[in-house]
């Protein structure tokens, strides 16, 4: 069965950066797209971006653009979503979420744990 | 960016009511359209893809209709179990964008 474990809770100060992963297991890394989605406390579901973990490629949401680094190590089928510059307003659950249709983009069908991430000084 | 606009934000309904949730794109989405249910502190889960179509596993008093810009979830014999917030999600444009959710009680 498809599973996704992430990385512990981090916490972090302002202007620093945190690297967040999640291992899969369960299916064939390399065919399904990987998305982050972020959720600050209290707060509605945001996406952020997506992998394709067979050739690495990338597409970000322009809010994220310049902040957001996305890669994979197709070696320990691992994905990673890394971001800098942390503000307050970065303090999230992140979940990374795998594809539900094989080559395709459109729909986190199984989801990670989550990870907190905190921002403050 | 697309952007999908929920109502209500919150609601209260007595077990076995009918529920209703909107969906509204800021433009044509066709039925490029999820929706999730989020328990607290869980991740969400899929419950519905291309507007209509139930996620396998999922209880058949869930559904979805529409298309277009104007989308419908309905839970018809509302439980205690579903007592959740439940998400839109459009796939029709990057990037993927989530409706700001409906926080489902029991009255």
């Amino acid at each position: 069965q498809v599973q996704l474990v992430q990385s512990g809770a981090e916490v972090k100060k302002p202007g620093a950066s945190v690297k967040v992963s999640c291992k899969a297991s369960g299916y064939t890394f390399t065919s399904y797209y990987m998305h982050w989605v972020r959720q600050a406390p209290g707060q509605g579901l945001e996406w952020m971006g997506i992998i394709n973990p067979s050739g690495g490629s990338t597409s970000y949401a322009q809010k994220f653009q310049g902040r957001v680094t996305m890669t994979r190590d197709t070696s320990t089928s691992t994905v990673y979503m890394e971001l800098s510059s942390l503000r307050s307003e970065d303090t999230a659950v992140y979940y990374c979420a795998r594809e539900r249709y094989y080559y395709d983009s459109s729909t986190p069908g199984y989801w990670g744990q989550g990870t907190l991430v905190t921002v403050s000084s | 960016d697309i952007q999908m606009t929920q109502s209500p934000s919150s609601l209260s309904a007595s077990v076995g009511d009918r529920v209703t949730i909107t969906c509204q794109a800021s433009q044509d989405i066709s039925n490029y359209l999820n929706w999730y249910q989020q328990k607290p502190g869980k991740a969400p889960k899929l419950l519905i893809y291309d507007a209509s179509n139930l996620e396998t596993g999922v209880p058949s008093r869930f559904s979805g209709s529409g298309s277009g810009t104007d989308f419908t979830f309905t839970i018809s014999s509302l439980q205690p179990e579903d007592i959740a917030t439940y998400y839109c999600q459009q796939y029709d444009n990057l990037p993927r964008t989530f409706g700001q959710g409906t926080k489902v009680e029991i009255k």
